[in-house]
């Protein structure tokens, strides 16, 4: 089993709907990243929290560090939406190693 | 530059040839980070610097992998004896510091083919 587990896999939505990416973690963390990777392109980071929710636009990202479960929602979602979003965790030993989850590939269609 | 650069962008060798890879991290940061990612997987650690001494390389795959760092900036990585399995996509990442709290940038990535 990953140590970091996000679902969907793949999910497609159509233009304006909410949207929810998972993550679930085993090892005990000091942070959490969520990063969006378009095709063919590098990586980005979005969010890195350690408790609550942070907010970027339309962007919305939640922790539960006892529950050890992340959430990512996106409102109102675009079709520039679409893109791999990436759960990464920062493990406790705090060395900056980020463990990743596989990625969700997202899809949004106009 | 303003962000963390990588050359090649794209690098297409024969089985069993040498090749380095280049990292130049974003000015003043002392932590990088080596990540490889293949085909419709998430990153996967390699190795991380802090400053010129390799913290953690305990992702390298084998022998054949290995990476330097000797003035604390511009890093290599090199793969000896290519085989096609390392077919994929090199990334480097860069920090301010070596935390758990650091915000990470990723260079745009090296993708590697050996066939």
């Amino acid at each position: 089993k990953n140590e970091v587990e996000q679902s969907p896999q793949n999910l497609t939505a159509q233009e304006g709907e909410f949207i929810t990416i998972n993550c679930s973690y085993s090892v005990g963390i000091s942070a959490l990243h969520w990063l969006q990777q378009h095709p063919g392109g590098g990586i980005v980071s979005l969010f890195m929290l350690s408790s609550g929710k942070k907010k970027h636009g339309r962007l919305i990202a939640t922790i539960n560090i006892q529950e050890k479960h992340s959430s990512l929602h996106i409102t109102a979602s675009h079709p520039r939406d679409s893109a791999v979003y990436i759960c990464a965790v920062f493990g406790s030993s705090n060395t900056g190693k980020l463990i990743f989850g596989q990625g969700t590939t997202l899809q949004v269609k106009p | 530059g303003a962000g963390v650069s990588q050359t090649p962008s794209n690098k297409v060798t024969e089985k069993g040839k040498y090749v380095e890879l280049r990292c130049d991290p974003i000015s003043g940061h002392t932590a990088l980070y080596w990540y490889r990612q293949s085909l419709g997987q998430g990153p996967e650690f390699l190795i991380y610097f802090q400053g010129t001494g390799a913290a953690d390389d305990s992702g390298l795959p084998n022998d054949r992998f290995f990476a330097v760092r000797p003035e604390g900036s511009v890093s290599t990585l090199k793969i000896q004896r290519t085989e096609r399995g390392d077919s994929a996509v090199y990334l480097c990442a860069s920090s301010l510091g070596l935390a758990g709290y650091e915000t990470q940038y990723f260079g745009p990535g090296t993708r590697l083919l050996v066939l």
